[in-house]
């Protein structure tokens, strides 16, 4: 696709259960972001890769939260045994590895845990 | 924790006024960028600035960045209601990571 692509848009999900959030980064692009955004906040910062490997992972906020990325192309964003405070939503962004191009976001993951 | 922190919070305007938003960062950075984000989805990609840059233009919008200061404004001129949003600044280490701040809701009134 021309754009980059988060699956799926909304998820509600009953806190304790696990979920998996996706990313289909822009053909090319070798870094890709994960943020995370609270209703009317910033973007907190989650994890960065480049390539397939992640050289910075200290914005994840507990063992509970993973993240991979295969192929140097899709990401998933897994997070065990959901919380309440788990509810944000998921942004995800890649651009090619000289960011002095900018970053292009998807439209975002919705998750709410009730 | 944030790198840029986006000043004001909030901002109210008449259409056709003049709007500045101003950042701050706390580290060396390689390029400072400003987004924009509309109903709290997916963030666009305004302007770009280098470190070894002191302005920018970009049709109505102008970015200056003042390394010694570690501050950047974003003006933008003449503004219309379409331009009611939250801008956020990121900064670019040398890491190639993007860091945001905690962005400013620009309310344009008609």
């Amino acid at each position: 696709g021309a754009g980059v692509s988060q699956s799926p848009s909304n998820k509600v999900t009953e806190k304790g259960k696990d979920v998996e959030l996706r990313c289909d980064p822009i053909s090319g692009h070798t870094a890709l972001y994960w943020y995370r955004q609270s209703l009317g906040q910033g973007l907190e910062f989650l994890i960065y890769f480049q390539g397939n490997s992640a050289p910075d992972k200290s914005g994840l906020p507990s063992d509970r939260f993973s993240a991979e990325r295969t192929g140097g192309s899709v990401s998933t964003l897994t997070i065990q045994r959901t919380q309440q405070e788990d509810s944000a939503v998921y942004l995800c962004a890649s651009s090619f590895w000289d960011t002095n191009v900018g970053a292009f976001f998807g439209q975002g993951t919705r998750l709410t845990v009730v | 924790s944030q790198q840029g922190e986006e000043d004001p919070q909030a901002l109210s305007i008449q259409e056709g006024e003049n709007a500045t938003m101003n950042c701050s960062y706390k580290t060396s950075i390689n390029n400072l960028q400003w987004y924009r984000q509309n109903s709290g989805r997916g963030l666009v990609h305004l302007i770009l600035i280098r470190s070894n840059e002191r302005e920018k233009h970009s049709g109505r919008l102008r970015v200056t960045l003042d390394t010694s200061k570690k501050s950047s404004s974003l003006l933008i001129t003449a503004s219309r209601a379409a331009d009611t949003a939250s801008y956020f600044c990121a900064t670019d280490d040398a890491g190639n990571m993007l860091t945001f701040g905690g962005g400013t809701r620009l309310m344009v009134k008609p």
